[in-house]
């Protein structure tokens, strides 16, 4: 299976910065890059996702950009909210289907 | 329309006891998985099923778990002689199960083993 991994762990910035978060992955079959938002108490909910076939996604303030041949893609999200605030997971799965193999997680926190 | 449910949201047992935890994927959903989320972790696969049969089990940890989906709709995660170990939130999720399909997660049932 692939191995993914997510920088940093723990992210502070401040209301209208912006933040990124980085995965990497080992897998050269993986062909589908999701990304995950988990609030406390709840499931994980797609966010964003980006196909092998695509260099760049952005949909509003989120945005990710994947470079396959370095195996890694980035999750942007720019003016931040408070209500951002929350755990992200990245992932590498071969397809949309397949299982999720989740990375350890980035807690981020926007401060008001 | 309604999203994943999960029952019960919170169940505590005893170590040793029987559990089962229910999932209630999207309706029209053919993909259905199990994952397992401990404190401070990225939510770990156990089982996925394609229809009624289980396509992946790999992520069962031992034979004390089982997962079944007899009609291809709801699911039961079974877990025999707990153990503190398995202390976690268990998450369901369903797909389509095509190709560009998203996975949609319920809200877990939190287990507790005293």
């Amino acid at each position: 299976g692939e191995n993914v991994e997510q920088h940093p762990s723990t992210l502070s910035v401040q209301e209208g910065d912006s933040a990124v978060i980085k995965c990497t992955y080992s897998d050269s079959a993986s062909n589908y890059f999701p990304w995950y938002k988990q609030e406390l108490g709840k499931g994980p909910q797609l966010i964003i996702d980006i196909r092998s076939n695509v260099g760049e996604k952005k949909d509003q303030r989120i945005a990710v950009t994947l470079n396959k041949t370095a195996k890694h893609f980035s999750l942007h999200i720019t003016e931040t909210q408070p209500e951002d605030s929350a755990v992200y997971f990245c992932a590498a799965p071969k397809t949309s289907y397949d299982k999720v193999i989740f990375g350890p997680g980035t807690s981020l926190s926007v401060i008001p | 329309g309604a999203g994943v449910s999960q029952t019960p949201s919170n169940k505590v047992t005893e170590k040793g006891k029987y559990v089962e935890l229910r999932c209630d994927p999207i309706s029209g959903h053919t993909a259905l998985y199990w994952y397992r989320q401990s404190l401070g972790q990225g939510p770990e696969f156990l089982i996925y099923f394609q229809g009624t049969g289980a396509a992946d089990d790999s992520g069962l940890p031992n034979d004390r778990f089982f997962a079944v989906r007899p009609e291809g709709s709801v699911s039961t995660l079974k877990i025999q002689r707990t153990e503190r170990g398995d202390s976690a939130v268990y998450l369901c999720a369903s797909a389509v199960g095509r190709e560009a399909s998203t996975q949609y997660f319920g809200p877990g049932t939190r287990l507790t083993v005293l």
